[in-house]
């Protein structure tokens, strides 16, 4: 069954560092999401994409954040400068051919800002 | 402000047993969704609905648009349905809401 894979696992970082999470989606779902979560809180939105542009993005997904396709199979989240607070399971998801599809999960990067 | 609430938080089962998780929300949806998230934090998606009821074997999700409520049902639980299930609605401006989550445990 195709599923979503996320690369790495458990990133380690310095604060104020770049990092780059990965993501494969399933092959033919054309809308991807981030989304993170901190800790012992709940899952929060960060940004859809479809069309290789942004299409809606939350409060949190602030200059410090990007995504991009860069070569029609990974779906990328930058995060330019890290914040401790930035410390979190970051999922990706995607769906299908229509926005209301069901969206399939990733197994999740745990983001850790030393 | 918590656009989706989600009771109770916490839930301990004897296996057998019926189970309902509510979830309630207070913007208007385009969609609302079940997701259950394992103890090693993978998240799956159970259900996503706009209106009535769906079944998938012995999970049912119910929705009430005038009352803005959603019902997870699980029937003859099970130790292995032990995770935390999370509401999360699609508003009309297509953003996300994510509820806390109730987290499950089914004692046999």
């Amino acid at each position: 069954e195709p599923e979503v894979t996320q690369t790495p696992s458990h990133q380690v970082t310095q604060m104020g560092q770049e990092v780059i999470l990965r993501c494969v989606p399933i092959s033919n779902h054309l809308y991807f999401y981030w989304y993170r979560q901190i800790l012992g809180q709940k899952v929060e939105f960060l940004v859809s994409f479809y069309n290789n542009e942004i299409s809606e993005k939350s409060e949190i997904f602030d200059d410090q954040f990007s995504v991009e396709r860069p070569d029609g199979s990974n779906f990328t989240l930058k995060i330019r400068s890290t914040k401790l607070e930035d410390s979190a399971m970051y999922f990706c998801a995607s769906s299908g051919t229509v926005r209301a599809d069901t969206q399939y999960f990733g197994p999740g990067t745990r983001l850790t800002v030393l | 402000k918590n656009e989706v609430e989600q009771s109770p938080q916490n839930l301990t089962a004897q296996e057998g047993e019926f189970i309902t998780i509510n979830c309630s929300y207070s913007v208007g949806i385009s969609a609302l969704h079940w997701l259950q998230q394992h103890p090693g934090g993978g998240i799956v998606s159970l259900f996503m609905l706009s209106s009535g009821k769906k079944k998938h074997g012995r999970l049912i999700a119910t929705i009430n648009i005038q009352e803005k409520h959603s019902s997870l049902h699980i029937t003859a639980s099970h130790p292995r349905d032990s995770a935390v299930y999370i509401c999360a609605v699609t508003n009309t401006g297509n953003q996300f809401y994510f509820g806390t989550g109730t987290s499950l445990t089914v004692i046999p």
